[in-house]
């Protein structure tokens, strides 16, 4: 039974640019949410997914957006990276629709240059 | 926004000593969460209490919350050196789980 897997594990990138993480859920879980972590700060909500919807949204700018796939996977794509968006970022799924136990990933670990 | 605060925010013990972490959030809650995360990987669940309860186990873990004090503490009871990790409440927002800004646990063997 496969856990939570995002891809790529690490990324560099520049100013400017864009970039798209990918992460596939917990097998049977059908909810996706994406947090930013910086270091030595708590994961910070970005938003989450549910039956390919965007359900609640964080404090991010409409540079962050994502996208849910009918096999529950998920895109996070920020654009036009600044230096502060280098951080880790970590996918969670759930099931259902009230969220409880969160399931993560190893995290994307992206720095932008 | 962080709703949970822990304290202290970083505490160095020898093996064997009990290690006790402390959360305070604002607003009023249907749960609170306890995570793990061992070097800046992915966090692991360890006990959810709900409003309704005082205090749950899990093992070596012991977690109260005060709902009238908008608080509560995780006991780690006899613990090791594999329990190095920062640890972190996590309160239910709407569909969102947020997260405070951990506690740093390191155990010296």
């Amino acid at each position: 039974d496969a856990g939570v897997t995002q891809s790529p594990t690490h990324l560099i990138k520049t100013r400017g640019q864009q970039v798209t993480l990918r992460c596939s859920p917990k097998s049977g879980h059908d909810t996706v949410s994406w947090y930013q972590q910086a270091l030595g700060q708590g994961p910070q909500f970005i938003f989450q997914y549910y039956e390919e919807e965007e359900r609640q949204r964080g404090n991010f700018p409409d540079r962050f957006s994502g996208h849910q796939f009918p096999n529950y996977s998920s895109e996070l794509n920020v654009n036009a990276l600044l230096l502060g968006d280098s951080a880790l970022y970590l996918c969670a799924s759930s099931f259902g629709r009230v969220v409880e136990k969160l399931f993560f990933g190893s995290g994307t670990q992206l720095s932008v240059l | 926004s962080q709703q949970g605060e822990e304290d202290p925010q970083a505490l160095s013990i020898q093996e064997g000593e009990n290690a006790t972490m402390n959360c305070s959030y604002k607003t009023s809650i249907n749960n609170l969460q306890w995570y793990r995360q061992n070097s800046g990987r992915g966090l692991v669940h360890l006990i959810l209490i709900r409003s309704n309860e005082r205090e749950k186990h899990s093992g070596r873990l012991r977690v109260t919350l005060d709902t009238s004090k908008k608080s509560s503490s995780l006991l780690i009871t006899a613990s090791r050196a594999a329990d190095t990790a920062s640890y972190f409440c996590a309160t239910d927002g709407g569909f969102k789980t947020i997260f405070g800004a951990g506690t740093r646990l390191f155990v010296k063997a």
